[in-house]
């Protein structure tokens, strides 16, 4: 079946500038994940959601980062006024439950350069 | 707060040489313990994952991994490569309880030489 998938695949923007960065998971799959990986870093957690709630808001990094789940499949992470230091790959993975036996499948990510 | 250490940031072998990457972690509780890897190209998948019982974990691709307590580390291991094992190596750890946040090392980019 269809995988994860996150549109865009890349997204340039000015400093200042709000993105929207849009996640679909497995379908069918109750728990969703947002990590940012910098460049010759290993992926970091944002957030986690079980359904439509944000049970797990702890690794964003400050208030101009904020994601929704409405519907409790597809999930948007918005970014206020941006900054430089908001290039990296933002992935998104989606599992069945958010048991530890359940894996973690990630979707190619979304590139966002801040210029 | 928990953290996880790769030493080895990028290794080049020879085709049928043997692997061992390095990973250990900082966490006073019980963890869950992952490896990830991401061909060039892919998206990172899951490689293999140890949660209880035989410290010795198969995974896919003829990797193995040992979960050794006492040193708090999770190699990797696989014992003669292929040229297409080249890819980026992540180990990852999680709580056991509640949300199964990953926690991830810097990663080990792998080359091997035909």
């Amino acid at each position: 079946g269809a995988g994860v998938s996150q549109t865009p695949s890349n997204k340039v923007t000015e400093k200042g500038k709000y993105v929207e960065l849009r996640c679909d998971p497995i379908s069918g799959h109750t728990a969703l994940y947002w990590y940012r990986q910098s460049l010759g870093q290993g992926p970091e957690f944002l957030i986690y959601f079980q359904g439509t709630g944000a049970a797990d808001d702890s690794g964003l990094p400050n208030d101009r980062f904020f994601a929704v789940r409405p519907e409790g499949s597809v999930s948007t992470l918005k970014i206020q006024r941006t900054e430089r230091g908001d290039s990296a790959v933002y992935l998104c993975a989606s599992s069945l439950m958010a048991a530890a036996v359940d894996t973690q499948y990630f979707g190619p990510g979304t590139r966002l350069t801040v210029l | 707060a928990q953290s996880v250490s790769q030493h080895n940031h990028h290794v080049i072998l020879s085709e049928a040489a043997s692997l061992e990457l390095g990973c250990n972690y900082s966490y006073g509780g019980t963890v869950n313990l992952f490896w990830y890897v991401q061909y060039p190209g892919q998206h990172l998948q899951l490689l293999l994952k140890y949660f209880s019982g035989d410290p010795l974990v198969k995974g896919i691709k003829g990797f193995e991994a040992e979960f050794i307590k006492s040193k708090f580390s999770f190699n990797l291991r696989k014992p003669s490569v292929q040229w297409s094992d080249t890819a980026e190596y992540f180990c990852a750890v999680s709580q056991i309880q509640g949300a199964q946040k990953l926690v991830f090392g810097q990663g080990t980019r792998l080359t091997i030489n035909p």
